[in-house]
């Protein structure tokens, strides 16, 4: 599987947007880009996903470089409820077999 | 639907007992992933299954792990016998193929064994 980068920590003011950035320089052309973020004390949960366009959904917007070769995940306003880990991962859909590499991810804090 | 379900929430053990831990997959989906994080490694694959059948068992650690899946509704993954150093929180998640798109993980049981 293709290798991410993500920062270690961010910080971020409540109510005020985040962009979390991701760099996948050895992405290859079936990757699709996704973010997963885990809660503290729960399991991680699917943000977003795409392959080559911008995408928006109700939890976050995902911009994807035009190389593809970085992205950013976009919280628009920040909550204290957005305070978790952020998993930036690649996946081969074209692939038979369907699972995923979590790395270290960035650890996102909100200050009240 | 209720989500995937994981019991115990949580399990304290002596070293050398066996463990058990249960996953219900959402009804319909047709993987089923075994994770375990720990503060050093992290979020690391176990197994997982399609159709009710093992795929791919390289990320289990030895053999003193084991995972089943007897039905599309049911998993388990046995540690026997224990040892200290499976002390983690392990994660079931379960998907659909056909959406290619999300893992629906459960809240996860916290394994301690002392």
């Amino acid at each position: 599987d293709a290798k991410t980068t993500q920062p270690n920590s961010m910080e971020s003011n409540e109510e005020e947007p985040v962009h979390l950035p991701c760099n996948h320089s050895t992405i290859s052309g079936t990757d699709y880009i996704h973010w997963y973020r885990q809660l503290p004390s729960q399991g991680p949960e699917y943000v977003i996903h795409g392959l080559t366009s911008n995408v928006n959904n109700r939890m976050a917007s995902l911009a994807i470089a035009e190389d593809r070769k970085s992205s950013t995940l976009i919280l628009h306003r920040a909550t204290l409820r957005d305070a978790a880990v952020y998993y930036c991962i690649l996946r081969d859909l074209m692939r038979r077999d369907d699972k995923i590499i979590f790395g270290k991810g960035t650890r996102l804090h909100i200050l009240p | 639907d209720a989500g995937v379900i994981q019991s115990p929430r949580h399990e304290v053990t002596e070293m050398g007992q066996e463990v058990t831990l249960r996953c219900k997959p959402i009804s319909g989906h047709d993987y089923l992933f075994w994770y375990r994080q720990t503060m050093m490694r992290g979020l690391e694959l176990l197994i997982y299954f399609n159709n009710n059948v093992p795929i791919d068992d390289s990320g289990m650690p030895e053999d003193r792990f084991s995972a089943k899946m007897p039905n599309a509704s049911f998993s388990t993954l046995k540690i026997q016998p224990s040892e200290p150093r499976d002390s983690a929180v392990y994660f079931c998640a379960s998907s659909f193929r056909r959406t290619y798109n999300e893992q629906f993980f459960g809240p996860g049981t916290r394994l301690t064994v002392l």
